[in-house]
């Protein structure tokens, strides 16, 4: 059975670098065709992707935050983490992490992490 | 970068109604559109994807279909349960999610 869990600061100031895990079970990072993609969700808003990461560390970012974006991953322990830097209020989110699957990308969900960005 | 025009921002149905969502796609995605449902609180969860595969365990009330740049998420007979924000998702380049639309029962 799939799961994956999100977890992050909460909350910090502007400027910071915002440094997010995601530890999931039920599939391997170095099985051939799996991934890790990071999604965020401000309250009462859509949807933006973020970044997604492949079993063999290929790396794809959303154009419009790439500079801020780091995606990495620890195969060994089964975690794949996201770092944000110089974060602004507009980062206030709630950060969800999904499984690229071998048929299509994000069909399992973690339930998410809500991060504020506040002084 | 894709652009997705999801169509219409709210939707009031009453139970037992065909509803229709719709999604449009800047450039031609060759049926890499995902349907995914959320309900308020909670995660989004994968109902269709490649336009028209359902995903394990979800009622077969719901369909997908389109290609080229136009895509349309049905539910056959709305249920209570089905009130949720829709969101739709191309994966042919890079990744771009709809704005959602939000359903409600009349």
């Amino acid at each position: 059975q799939v799961t994956l869990k999100e977890s992050g600061p909460g909350i910090l100031q502007p400027s910071q670098t915002l440094s997010l895990t995601c530890t999931f079970s039920g599939f391997s990072l170095s099985t051939y065709g799996m991934g890790v993609g990071w999604i965020r969700q401000p309250s009462g808003k859509g949807l933006e992707w973020l970044a997604n990461i492949w079993w063999d560390d290929d790396k794809y970012y959303n154009p419009s935050l790439k500079n801020r974006l780091t995606i990495s991953k620890d195969t060994s322990n089964n975690q794949a983490f996201l770092k944000i830097t110089n974060v602004d209020t507009a980062d206030t989110a709630t950060y969800y992490c999904a499984r690229i699957g071998g048929r299509t990308p994000f069909d399992y969900w973690g339930q998410g992490v809500m991060v504020t960005v506040s002084s | 970068d894709i652009q997705m025009t999801q169509s219409p921002s709210f939707l009031s149905a009453s139970v037992g109604d065909r509803v229709t969502i719709n999604c449009k796609a800047s450039q031609n995605i060759n049926k890499y559109l995902n349907w995914y449902q959320q309900k308020l609180g909670e995660a989004p969860k994968l109902l269709i994807y490649n336009t028209n595969n359902l995903q394990t365990g979800i009622p077969s009330r719901f369909s997908g279909s389109g290609s080229g740049t136009d895509y349309t998420l049905t539910i056959s007979s709305l249920q209570p349960e089905d009130v949720a924000t829709y969101f739709c998702l191309q994966h042919s380049s890079k990744l771009t999610f709809g704005s959602g639309t939000k359903l409600e029962i009349k």
